[in-house]
């Protein structure tokens, strides 16, 4: 799978979008990127996935650049409830070959929401 | 939709003793589920995939004896901590997929805590 840089930190006032870039230079054409967030001491949710085009759903957008090095999942409006850890993660949607075929988490970007 | 139940949430046993968490995809079949350990602070580490029917695939470094997976059923797999030392105590979360091509989803995480 595809490495991801993250920011560690960032901070958004409560009510405004929250930005959270996502850097994945080596990407391949067959990988996905995938954004989950996990607040403190739950399993992670699943936010929001996309290949080439950008998506959007309930409860985001994703943007994902024309070359694919990069990617931006926006929050539109959010609230106190979005504080949480947000993981980008790159990966094909599934191995063919069986075996492991799990999520491999790095160290995502502490999103915290200020009223 | 794609609700995943996890239980119990919470352990609190002797060490020595074995542990069975069970992890439920409530409304949809999920052909494959995987368990994941979470040290704190510390990001998610896959433990194993399990698929439906088959042996567990365990990632390296993880003890198939000691951590024992069972998916009998689209809905149903449960991870069993054998005879569980302090060294055993984590966060453990699992999550499930419905198929190939779908995002996973996971519970809520079971803390154990060994004594």
């Amino acid at each position: 799978d595809a490495k991801t840089t993250q920011p560690p930190s960032m901070d958004c006032a409560e009510g405004r979008a929250a930005n959270l870039p996502c850097n994945h230079s080596t990407i391949s054409g067959n990988e996905y990127v995938y954004w989950y967030r996990q607040i403190h001491s739950q399993g992670p949710q699943y936010i929001i996935h996309g290949l080439k085009n950008n998506e959007t759903n309930e409860m985001a957008s994703l943007i994902i650049t024309e070359d694919r090095k990069s990617s931006t999942l926006i929050l539109p409006h959010a609230t106190l409830r979005d504080t949480a850890v947000y993981y980008c993660i790159v990966r094909v949607a599934f191995y063919s070959g069986g075996g492991a075929d799990g999520l491999t988490f790095g160290k995502g970007t502490h999103l915290i929401i200020q009223p | 939709g794609a609700v995943v139940s996890q239980h119990p949430s919470r352990v609190i046993c002797k060490s020595g003793t074995s542990v069975k968490i069970e992890c439920r995809s409530l409304d949809f079949q999920a052909t494959t589920m995987f368990w994941y350990r979470q040290f704190p602070k510390q990001s998610l580490m896959l433990m194993a995939t399990s698929n439906e029917g088959s042996k567990a695939t365990y990632e390296q470094g993880v003890e198939k004896d000691k951590f024992l997976i069972n998916h009998a059923s689209l809905t149903l797999s449960t991870l069993t901590v054998t005879s569980a030392h302090p060294e055993d105590s984590s966060f453990y979360i699992c999550s499930a997929r419905a198929g190939v091509y779908q995002p996973q989803h996971f519970g809520d995480g079971t803390r154990l805590s060994i004594l």
